[in-house]
């Protein structure tokens, strides 16, 4: 069974960071891009990233370039997501998800990061 | 970035209704239209991916179609558990996009 788990939300200062992971098992994590997905309180989905099963490629949203990185581990079958300069408009769920062209078929449970002073 | 436009943006139905909802892509994204649907509190789940294919364990009353840039998905026979919201998305460009959401409700 295809589990994809995050971690690391929380409540953070303006302008703060933190390191969202995502435990990723039941699947052969390196041969499948991920993505990382966002949904502010009330509102839709925002996709935020994106990296190649390699690592090799990557794509940033416009609202997060300059201060996301994503990032990948396949010998520990786990993604990544440095938030840097947090601002309020970054609070949200972020969510985790497995899949590209053909959709996310997998979605984590989300964590909530929360940007307040 | 290609922007995606769904109407309506909510509708109240009953249970074992036939339920339409469109999506419009401000460009040609061929069939690159995936649709999901967002139970409250819970994460998304994928229904139907490349405008057409039912993804597995998806129930097949279920169904996607269009092409280039007009999308539908219909709901054949309105259930309990699908009171809520669902999303399109586009996966053609490299900066994929969700529609903003059409909160489906009971009558």
């Amino acid at each position: 069974e295809v589990q994809l788990v995050e971690s690391g939300g929380g409540l953070v200062q303006p302008g703060g960071s933190l390191r969202l992971s995502c435990a990723a098992s039941g699947f052969t994590f390196s041969s499948y891009s991920m993505s990382w997905v966002r949904q502010a309180p009330g509102k839709g989905l925002e996709w935020v990233s994106y990296i190649s099963g390699s690592g090799s490629t990557i794509h940033y949203a416009d609202s997060v370039k300059g201060r996301i990185t994503i990032s990948r581990d396949n010998a520990k079958n786990s993604l990544y997501l440095q938030m840097n300069s947090l601002r309020a408009e970054d609070t949200a769920v972020y969510y985790c998800a497995r899949g590209h062209s053909y959709g996310y078929e997998n979605w984590g449970q989300g964590t909530l990061v929360a940007v307040s002073s | 970035d290609i922007q995606m436009t769904q109407s309506p943006s909510s509708l109240s139905a009953s249970v074992g209704d036939r339920v339409t909802i469109t999506c419009r892509a401000s460009q040609s994204i061929s069939t690159y239209l995936n649709w999901y649907r967002q139970k409250p509190g819970r994460a998304p789940n994928l229904l139907i991916y490349a405008a057409s294919s039912l993804q597995s364990g998806v129930p097949s009353r279920f169904s996607g179609g269009g092409s280039g840039t007009d999308f539908t998905l219909t709901i054949s026979s309105l259930q309990p558990e699908d009171f809520a919201t669902y999303y399109c998305q586009q996966s053609y460009s490299n900066i994929p996009t969700f529609g903003q959401g059409t909160k489906v409700e009971i009558k």
